[in-house]
């Protein structure tokens, strides 16, 4: 089993849409959660932190955490077509060094 | 706010052959990590320096690999000798604090032929 698992995608939304990445993480005692997003050929670029259960919302972006789940999701309302990228969830587990797991990352494609 | 800066951006060389990297981060960043992501994988985890101190190294993944972060600012990655599998983009990152989310560098793209 992956430490942090995403669905590779693609993923496919129409412009406007919502759309919803998804994550798994094993560790059950991770404490800190992030989302990168990476342009081809580009460096990761962090866009969403979250470190308790909830809800936290910067913008179109919301990160989701259940830790019960081991589950943490990205919604991106209205999708534009900019936001065409691969999403990299990433963890740092219990052993709280820095040192950031990620999954392989799911591409989402916005279609115009 | 300067980024963290890497080069070269591209690199080839041959197999047997040695190739160093570089990795200036943030100022004031104390800790630096190297990551990289070879061709259909995620990103993984090679070593973490708190200032000049390696912290963690056990991404590292053989001897042929050697860091150093001299004077606890910029940082150095060299293989040597190259083999084919260390093709891969070498990211370098830099954080003021360990639970946050850090910043990282455009990359290396190493390619061994």
């Amino acid at each position: 089993q992956k430490e942090v698992e995403q669905n590779s995608g693609p993923l496919s939304v129409p412009e406007g849409a919502i759309a919803s990445l998804n994550c798994t993480y094993s560790d059950r005692g991770s404490q800190s959660f992030f989302w990168y997003r990476q342009y081809s050929g580009k460096s990761p670029e962090l866009i969403m932190s979250i470190y308790s259960n909830g809800d936290k919302e910067d913008g179109r972006f919301t990160a989701q955490l259940n830790k019960a789940s081991q589950y943490v999701s990205l919604l991106i309302r209205d999708s534009q077509p900019s936001d065409s990228a691969t999403y990299l969830c990433a963890v740092i587990t219990s052993s709280n060094t820095g040192k950031l797991i990620f999954g392989q990352g799911t591409t989402l494609q916005v279609k115009p | 706010e300067a980024g963290v800066t890497q080069f070269p951006s591209h690199s080839v060389i041959e197999k047997g052959q040695t190739v160093t990297l570089r990795c200036d981060p943030i100022s004031g960043h104390d800790n630096l990590y190297w990551y990289r992501r070879v061709m259909g994988k995620e990103i993984k985890f090679l070593l973490h320096f708190v200032k000049e101190s390696k912290q963690d190294e056990s991404g590292m993944p053989n001897n042929r690999f050697l860091a150093e972060r001299t004077g606890g600012t910029y940082s150095t990655l060299k293989v040597q000798p190259a083999e084919l599998e260390d093709s891969g983009v070498y990211f370098c990152a830099s954080s003021g604090h360990l639970s946050y989310g850090y910043t990282f560098g455009s990359g290396t793209r190493l390619t061994v032929v």
